[in-house]
This record gives C-alpha cells, structure tokens and sequence, in this order.
C-alpha cells in the first residue's frame, strides 16, 4: 500500500463546475496536509495546508481533513482553465521531518 | 529576487559521467531537501538537511552525494550516471524548527537527461 494515494486521474470538468480531488494516507502519525499545484513544466506551488479536521476555506478552493478516515480532500469551486493542473497531495509526519507525496491527479478544466 | 534557485536548468549528459547541481535558498529557511520526480510526476524524497546537518537519507544509491556548505546551500553530486537516474530534480527549502505547518518552496528544477 502506498503511502499517500490519490484519485486516479485524469479528472475533466467543465468550467464552472466544482472539482473534487480526493487523498488518503496510512501514517496516522501525520500531523501536516498541503496540496500543491504542479503545471507542466513548473514546480509545485503550495495552494493551501491543513491540520485540524474539518474544513478550510481560501477563496475558491476548499480543504478537508478527516483524520479519523485518514482522508484529506480539496474541492475548487467555480473551476476554470487555469485551474487546469497537476494537484499533489502531501503528508507531513513532523518527527520523520519529511513530507511524503501522492502520485498526484491531472485536472482538465475544459471551456 | 528568487526564493529557491538551482543550476542548471537542463542536463544532458551520457552515461557513466559525474555531475553537480547546486541550489541557493533566500528565505532564511533551516531545512533544505532534495526530490526526484519520474516521468510519471511521482515525487520522492531524496536527502534532507536542516542546519547543515543530514536528517533524512532515503534510499538511495550511494553515487549520489549531498552536500550543504551552510544552511542556504545544498548541493547534489550524481557519480557514474545512469539511463535510470534520468529524471527532473527539484531542490525545496522549508523552516520547520517549530512549526508542522512549513510548506515546502520548490525551486525551478534541473532536467537530468542522460543517453
């Protein structure tokens, strides 16, 4: 079992409409969850963390940690083609002092 | 005024070659990493170093070597490079002393192509 998994993508929507991208984890030691954007040919970007269960608001984007399912989604609301990118979830087990990342889901947010 | 730089950009080497890529972070952060990404966009931790100091060495094959000079600098040297070793690095830098939240700031990358 891998570590960090994602949903397998690619994941198509139309603009407009609320992408959701989905992450689980087995270390239940992990106390940090980011999601970083990664275009083709970049760097990943951090878009948003989160560390208590529950939800996260910045703007369009929304994060939520269930711990006890170790599970951390992020939904994008009002999505648009810029939005159309490589979205990686990470885990962070602060005494390991490293973040391990999922294989990531590509979005295609089509016009 | 870049965060995370790392040179080169681009390497194409053969095989059997030795290399060094070198990264500067700006952000007065204590810990620095580095990561390999496959063509399938999996990204894996290689080495980690916070105040000069080795802190996570994954499995890796010993023909790679870091070094951090001081806490801004990190640097990787690849000896006898392999087809298999092909692939984008990307140095990180983060301040974790505290704080569980410090993301990760990524530089730009280094594409290793080796024929």
């Amino acid at each position: 079992q891998k570590e960090v998994e994602q949903n397998s993508g690619p994941l198509s929507v139309p603009e407009g409409a609320i992408a959701s991208l989905n992450c689980t984890y087995s270390d239940r030691g992990s106390q940090s969850f980011f999601w970083y954007r990664q275009y083709s040919g970049k760097s990943p970007e951090l878009i948003m963390f989160i560390y208590s269960n529950g939800d996260k608001e910045d703007g369009r984007f929304t994060a939520q940690l269930n711990k006890a399912s170790q599970y951390v989604s992020l939904l994008i609301r009002d999505s648009q083609p810029s939005d159309s990118a490589t979205y990686l979830c990470a885990v962070k087990n602060t005494n390991a002092g490293k973040s391990t990342f999922g294989d990531g889901t590509t979005l295609t947010v089509k016009p | 005024d870049t965060a995370v730089s790392q040179t080169p950009k681009y390497l194409v080497t053969q095989m059997g070659n030795d290399k060094s890529i070198k990264c500067e972070q700006n952000l007065g952060h204590d810990t620095m990493y580095w990561y390999k990404q496959d063509s399938k966009k999996f990204l894996k931790i290689m080495f980690s170093y916070n105040n000069k100091e080795l802190i996570i060495n994954e499995t890796v094959p010993n023909r790679f070597s870091p070094k951090s000079p001081d806490k801004a600098h990190l640097n990787l040297h690849i000896n006898s490079l392999e087809l298999g070793d092909s692939a984008v690095y990307f140095c990180a830098s983060s301040q974790v002393g505290s704080s569980y939240n410090s993301p990760l700031h990524f530089g730009n990358g280094t594409r290793l192509t080796v024929t």
